[in-house]
């Protein structure tokens, strides 16, 4: 079955430091989001991303975020100066279609910032 | 926006024996999802609802949505250990954009005791 690949899988980095979590949506879907989850809480939506640009975004992904689908494959969040809260699950989406499709998720990217 | 409710937080069951979560919205349900995550890791779909009165069954698990789509029960018959997991129910959030995103309730931590 087809699904959706998050790497890497773990990944710890200083706070202010850079960081790009990457995924591999399913080929032929055309919708694609980023949720994350810090621990032991909600799964919150960040940003949803159709035809090469963002749809919507949460009040979560400010300008310290950013979203790319650099090749037609992988769909990139990057994180320019992370902080302490970014410590969270980052979850990658894709649909194929909206109303009635169903959202797949990747694995997951467990970032912990130090 | 889009609240949901699940009920129990969480819940401890002997193996063998039957149990039900519920998952309670604020406003009409346009889709309804289960998912199921292990600690720490992704989130595995189960089941999609979005008709009113909809009921469908996987192996073990039945997952109901009411007649006016905004309440949902997901029913495990003679429970196992794997079914032990953090069930989550997320809903299609008219987001008024052009790609609806997902709402999840804060999920079920589900223990069976062998």
């Amino acid at each position: 079955e087809p699904e959706v690949t998050q790497t890497p899988s773990h990944q710890v980095t200083q706070m202010g430091q850079e960081v790009i979590l990457r995924c591999v949506p399913i080929s032929n879907h055309l919708y694609f989001y980023w949720y994350r989850q810090i621990l032991g809480q909600k799964v919150e939506f960040l940003v949803s991303f159709y035809n090469n640009e963002i749809s919507e975004k949460s009040e979560i992904f400010d300008d310290q975020f950013s979203v790319e689908r650099p090749d037609g494959s992988n769909f990139t969040l990057k994180i320019r100066s992370t902080k302490l809260e970014d410590s969270a699950m980052y979850f990658c989406a894709s649909r194929y279609r909206v109303s009635g499709n169903t959202i797949y998720f990747g694995e997951g990217s467990w970032l912990t910032v130090v | 926006s889009q609240e949901l409710e699940q009920s129990p937080q969480s819940l401890i069951v002997q193996e063998g024996k039957n149990l039900t979560i519920n998952c309670t919205s604020s406003k009409t349900l346009y889709g309804l999802y289960w998912y199921k995550q292990k600690y720490g890791e992704g989130l595995i779909f189960l089941m999609m609802l979005q008709k009113g009165g909809e009921e469908k069954s996987h192996e073990k698990i039945t997952a109901k949505l009411d007649e006016k789509k905004q309440q949902s029960s997901l029913h495990i018959t003679a429970s196992q250990p794997s079914h032990a997991g953090i069930y989550l129910c997320g809903a299609d959030a008219n987001s008024g954009g052009s790609n609806y995103k997902l709402t999840f309730g804060k999920g079920t931590l589900l223990t069976v005791n062998p």
